[in-house]
């Protein structure tokens, strides 16, 4: 596609729900990385996807959060039994090779847990 | 730790103004330094910088990036109220074969009529 897409933009969950939010990158791209932005902050490093593989999981808060990429393209970033520390925006970005490349976001989505 | 700090947290002006952004960077294995702008939508890039002293210049936004200080400024000159958002500074680093960004807190910046 022309741009990182992101699904749903907004997503309200009780506390105790499982949400699931999507992230369609530019095609072609072999990188894939979530970031998480709390109010008022920048955002903050999750997980890396090479192609399908995830190579890096270490921002990722808790086992309550889980990624996955299996095909290399589309990802899904999975959070189990939300609590309200995990409201915030869920930014997606992909670049093309990794290293260097400039990354390219999507618009977010905005999750608030009640 | 890799660290980002952005100055101002905010910032009002007025159409016309010339406004200075600032960043510096404690890192390990600097690969380049990147500027975002954030409105309520998806962050946009503006520039990468991976050289000292060479200015990235796109229209009235500016860069330039001093390796040896660690920091780098982004100018707007002639602001307009378009240019209001949130300006996110991210440095690409450390030991991983791929880009991972540690972000800056980012500088709000109004720009009033």
């Amino acid at each position: 596609g022309a741009g990182v897409s992101q699904s749903p933009r907004y997503k309200v969950a009780k506390r105790g729900q499982d949400v699931a939010l999507r992230c369609d990158p530019i095609s072609g791209h072999v990188s894939l990385f979530w970031y998480q932005q709390a109010l008022g902050q920048g955002p903050e490093f999750l997980t890396y996807f090479q192609n399908e593989a995830q190579l890096d999981k270490s921002g990722l808060p808790s086992d309550r959060f889980f990624a996955e990429r299996p095909e290399g393209s589309v990802s899904t970033l999975k959070i189990q039994r939300t609590q309200q520390e995990d409201s915030a925006v869920y930014l997606c970005a992909s670049s093309l090779v990794p290293a260097i490349a400039i990354q390219y976001f999507g618009a977010g989505t905005r999750l608030s847990v009640l | 730790e890799d660290k980002v700090v952005q100055s101002p947290l905010s910032l009002v002006v007025h159409e016309g103004d010339t406004v200075t952004l600032n960043c510096s960077y404690e890192v390990t294995n600097f690969r380049s330094l990147l500027w975002y702008k954030q409105e309520k939508k998806a962050p946009t890039f503006l520039f990468m910088l991976t050289s000292s002293g060479i200015e990235k210049k796109s229209g009235r936004l500016s860069s330039i990036l001093d390796k040896k200080e660690l920091f780098s400024i982004l100018n707007i000159t002639a602001t307009q109220t378009g240019d209001s958002a949130v300006y996110l500074c991210a440095v690409n680093a450390g030991g991983t074969s791929y880009g991972k960004l540690t972000f800056g807190q980012g500088t709000i910046l109004t720009v009033h009529p």
